[in-house]
């Protein structure tokens, strides 16, 4: 089992452009995660997903976009990057019960000039 | 709703020595209590985790922890520090608000381990 993965793992971006982050698990997951972490906040939850075809607002949501087509997939967009989306991003996946531990991805850096 | 405050930002141990990692958290239900190890430059790791089974939990590589509902604390400890211990721990609570399992993080602690 790969467990979480992320793509890519560094990206650099100009303010302004577009990107999207992709998150993969093979652990048959029903619900997936997206948090941003940055110094001295601990991880901040951005969007999230309870299964294929849903998802719903963290407590970070402005300025990204989720979606959840495929049941192993969750993607994050970012539509007009600002500086202030400078990072680290991680992909998290888990089981439906409240109590499960989520399994994290690698995290992908992003810098935002 | 769920909160959970980390005391420390960074503790500094020699090699050898006790390790104490505080955490104090707020929940108006039982709570699910987690530690996660994050080495530099890699994703979280889950240390332990407590769901109102045994109050004393024990993790992976030595670490243990407490909950003790009078005190609302989660303490992680070891008995004797390693060179690899040296990493960031993130005091964790589940909102078992709803049914999301949405995880509320602590601003973590930065342990050093000095030889």
């Amino acid at each position: 089992n790969a467990g979480v993965t992320q793509t890519p793992k560094f990206r650099v971006l100009k303010t302004g452009q577009s990107m999207t982050l992709l998150c993969a698990q093979d652990m048959n997951h029903e619900y997936m995660y997206w948090y941003r972490q940055d110094p001295g906040m601990g991880l901040r939850l951005i969007h999230y997903s309870v299964g294929e075809g849903t998802t719903a607002k963290g407590e970070v949501p402005d300025g990204y976009n989720v979606s959840r087509l495929k049941k192993q997939n969750f993607l994050l967009g970012l539509e007009s990057a600002a500086p202030s989306q400078t990072s680290v991003y991680f992909c998290a996946s888990s089981y439906h019960r409240p109590s499960y531990e989520q399994y994290f991805g690698p995290g992908t850096r992003l810098t935002v000039t | 709703a769920q909160s959970v405050t980390q005391l420390d930002s960074h503790v500094s141990v020699s090699e050898g020595t006790p390790v104490l990692l505080r955490c104090n958290y707020s929940s108006s239900y039982s709570p699910s209590l987690f530690w996660y190890v994050q080495h530099p430059n890699k994703g979280l790791q889950l240390l332990l985790k407590y769901t109102s089974a045994a109050t004393l939990v024990k993790g992976i590589n030595g670490f243990e922890a407490e909950f003790k509902k009078s005190e609302t604390s989660f303490h992680l400890t070891k008995p004797s520090a390693h060179m690899s211990d040296a990493a960031e721990y993130f005091c964790v609570v589940s909102d078992q608000g709803g049914a999301t399992n949405k995880l509320i993080f602590g601003t973590g602690t930065l342990l050093a381990v000095q030889p």
